[in-house]
């Protein structure tokens, strides 16, 4: 299995503003994935990233707004720019297992953004 | 494209009453199939997962079959605890290597 942090944790951040959310895997993955979890909702994919590569994003993400920087195999970061109430989720990045984890993936604690 | 199913919550249940959630998809191949749990302010834990038609997925106590001929992979637990409170995400991986995910049921057990 995977170990995943993510920071913040939480935040309270004010609207116009930018949140940037770091996610820190405990082994090297090839693929990373974002997604949001907006207030009792499931979960929605905004992008995924790959190391060397830009960001894949979703049907209604664009980088502008969420821009995404995958260094190395093990971090990534996704900034929420400009923000709004609307954007008041939670942000989780997961991960592959990697071999021999039957396609597994594993998720980190989430950041709890509230926009105000 | 892929979607995933799952009956709508709240569901309500006395502890050691036996639980049933629904999750049924739409697949163009045969995906993977999951369970995810979200206790109350806590990230996504994996509870169980198929891969191929006819596996039995558990831990917990929980169960799930991967019924290719429903196309369904309901969640299952004979007897359930104060502690099982969360909710459950089913969820499926084909085609990508980004998950699917439904709607989420929200389980609450009172003692």
């Amino acid at each position: 299995s995977a170990v995943i942090s993510q920071k913040p944790s939480r935040d309270i951040c004010q609207r116009g503003t930018s949140l940037t959310i770091q996610c820190q895997v405990d082994s090297q993955v090839t693929m990373m994935f974002w997604y949001r979890q907006q207030p009792g909702q499931s979960l929605t994919l905004i992008a995924t990233a790959n190391q060397g590569s830009e960001a894949t994003y979703e049907s209604g993400f664009v980088i502008d707004k969420f821009p995404i920087s995958r260094p190395n195999l093990t971090f990534s970061t996704l900034t929420v720019s400009n923000m709004s109430p609307e954007d008041s989720s939670i942000y989780l990045c997961s991960v592959e297992g990697g071999a021999g984890s039957g396609e597994t993936q594993y998720f980190g604690p989430g950041t709890r953004l509230l926009v105000l | 494209g892929n979607s995933v199913t799952q009956m709508e919550g709240p569901v309500t249940l006395s502890e050691e009453a036996f639980l049933t959630i629904n999750c049924t998809y739409t697949a163009t191949g045969y995906p993977s199939l999951f369970w995810y749990v979200q206790y109350p302010g806590e990230g996504l834990q994996l509870l169980l997962k198929a891969t191929k038609a006819d596996d039995k997925g558990s831990n917990k106590g929980f169960e799930a079959t991967y019924r290719k001929e429903t196309t369904s992979f309901h969640l299952e637990k004979g007897s359930v605890q104060v502690s099982d409170s969360a909710v459950y995400f089913c969820a499926l991986l084909w085609g990508r290597r980004a998950l699917t995910f439904g709607s989420g049921t929200r389980l609450q057990v009172q003692p």
